[in-house]
């Protein structure tokens, strides 16, 4: 079974306009962080953003936001006032456990494209 | 500072031929992970190493093996190489092997003919 899901192959938006990008994730284990990285054409994988199961407000960075809803095992990324800059594909990763290798699992990921 | 820097940028072998990518970590980060991205998908894990000692390892055949050596740096080596190997070979580094956020560097370009 995947364990992270992104269902949006590719996604279009005007320049200046906020975008969300969906995540959901499947894990047993209470603890656990989710990511969200960000791959420009050039290959380089940049993070963005964290949120930790137990974290009790949603995390904020800049113009980006993670929008976790527990209890659906979703943790959607926000961006807003979307950028030129911002076309690239985005990838959402989970680590299970706070002990041991941390491996990340990612998702297949969604390509961002904004129009000017 | 310096992010993870990965050499070489991009590199051509054939069938049969082995392969070895070095990564060089942030400074201060004391684990150095791998990942194997084929196109179209997302980073597959490979191996995990702190303070010279391999944490994790995913699902990768033997002919995969890596090594950090004292100044925290790492080479992953493939052998016997195959077309299916060709990929973006990431290198990422953290703090701490568990919980710390993982860096990456702009990735290994191997192409297998």
């Amino acid at each position: 079974a995947q364990k992270i899901t992104q269902t949006q192959p590719g996604m279009f938006v005007q320049e200046k306009e906020a975008v969300t990008l969906d995540c959901t994730y499947d894990t047993s284990d209470p603890s656990y962080g989710l990511f969200w990285y960000k791959q420009p054409s050039s290959g380089e994988m940049i993070f963005l953003i964290y949120q930790g199961s137990y974290d009790q407000q949603n995390a904020t960075e800049g113009r980006y936001s993670l929008n976790f809803q527990k209890a659906r095992k979703s943790a959607n990324l926000v961006i807003s006032a979307s950028q030129l800059g911002d076309s690239a594909m985005y990838f959402c990763a989970m680590r299970e456990g706070l002990s041991g290798a941390q491996k990340l699992v990612f998702g297949q990921g969604t390509r961002l494209t904004i129009n000017p | 500072d310096a992010g993870v820097t990965q050499s070489p940028t991009h590199l051509i072998k054939t069938r049969g031929q082995h392969v070895t990518l070095r990564c060089s970590p942030i400074s201060g980060h004391k684990s150095v992970s791998w990942y194997q991205q084929v196109l179209g998908q997302g980073p597959q894990f490979i191996f995990q190493y702190y303070e010279k000692e391999e944490r994790g390892r995913g699902n990768f055949p033997d002919r995969f093996s890596a090594r950090q050596f004292p100044n925290y740096s790492s080479e992953l080596n493939v052998n016997a190489l195959l077309l299916g190997d060709s990929a973006l070979y990431l290198c990422a580094s953290s703090l701490l092997p568990s919980t710390d956020t993982q860096y990456f560097g702009p990735g290994t370009r191997l192409t297998v003919l």
